[in-house]
């Protein structure tokens, strides 16, 4: 069974652009989770997709946004970009609530 | 809220000496408690897991076991290798959902 795949594997972009990622969760799995990892703030819950809605959000400002298709594949975006939102942005899938998550390798995000 | 503390690191080992990494929860229910290994260049990677109280968790040689007197769930292995260097996260979630909190890592290094 494939795994959890996200790209572009790695990104460079200047202040105030906007940024798409994606992520194709395992076959079956139709929740999918964003995280931010920073050195400083470790890994931030950004928000939950199932079944194509929103089901849970984080702390972040709306310059954050996500969606999912119907196929359970998810895009995130971020808009007006800052220098703080260099990160690895790692996408997750899980079978069921509470259910172990399965990571991507993450997107690496570098805002210049 | 929920959170997850453990134990600040870095810490280095020599091979087959043995490991501890403490981790200790704050939530307001009963969460299902994970470790997850993150190795270089890589997403995170489920290690073990337990759901309820006095579980124990096991894989690879490495165990944990869900202490809810104490609220603690920390990760054992008797022999260490050089393979196991990573960065090592406890996390939890409950409220059946997936906004997984997670522990700002522990990065073991182990020399042969």
């Amino acid at each position: 069974k494939a795994g959890v795949t996200q790209t572009p594997r790695y990104l460079i972009k200047t202040r105030g652009q906007q940024v798409t990622l994606s992520c194709s969760p395992i076959s079956g799995h139709r929740s999918v989770s964003w995280y931010q990892q920073t050195p400083g703030q470790g890994l931030q819950f950004l928000f939950e997709y199932f079944s194509e809605t929103q089901r849970n959000k984080g702390n972040f400002p709306g310059r954050f946004s996500g969606r999912q298709f119907s196929n359970s594949r998810s895009e995130m975006n971020v808009s007006t970009l800052e220098l703080g939102d260099s990160a690895l942005y790692l996408c997750a899938s899980s079978s069921a609530a509470n259910s172990p998550l399965h990571f991507g390798n993450g997107t690496r995000l570098t805002v210049t | 809220g929920d959170s997850v503390t453990q134990m600040e690191g870095p810490v280095t080992l020599s091979e087959e000496a043995f490991l501890t990494i403490n981790c200790t929860y704050t939530a307001t229910g009963y969460p299902s408690l994970f470790w997850y290994v993150q190795y270089p260049g890589e997403g995170l990677q489920l290690l073990l897991k337990a759901t309820k109280a006095d579980d124990k968790g096991s894989n690879k040689g490495f165990e944990a076991t869900y202490r809810k007197e104490t609220t603690s769930f920390h990760l054992e292995k008797g022999s260490v290798q050089v393979s196991d260097s990573a960065v090592y996260f406890c996390a939890l979630s409950e409220n059946n959902n997936n906004d997984m909190r997670f522990g700002a890592g522990t990065r073991l290094t182990v020399k042969p």
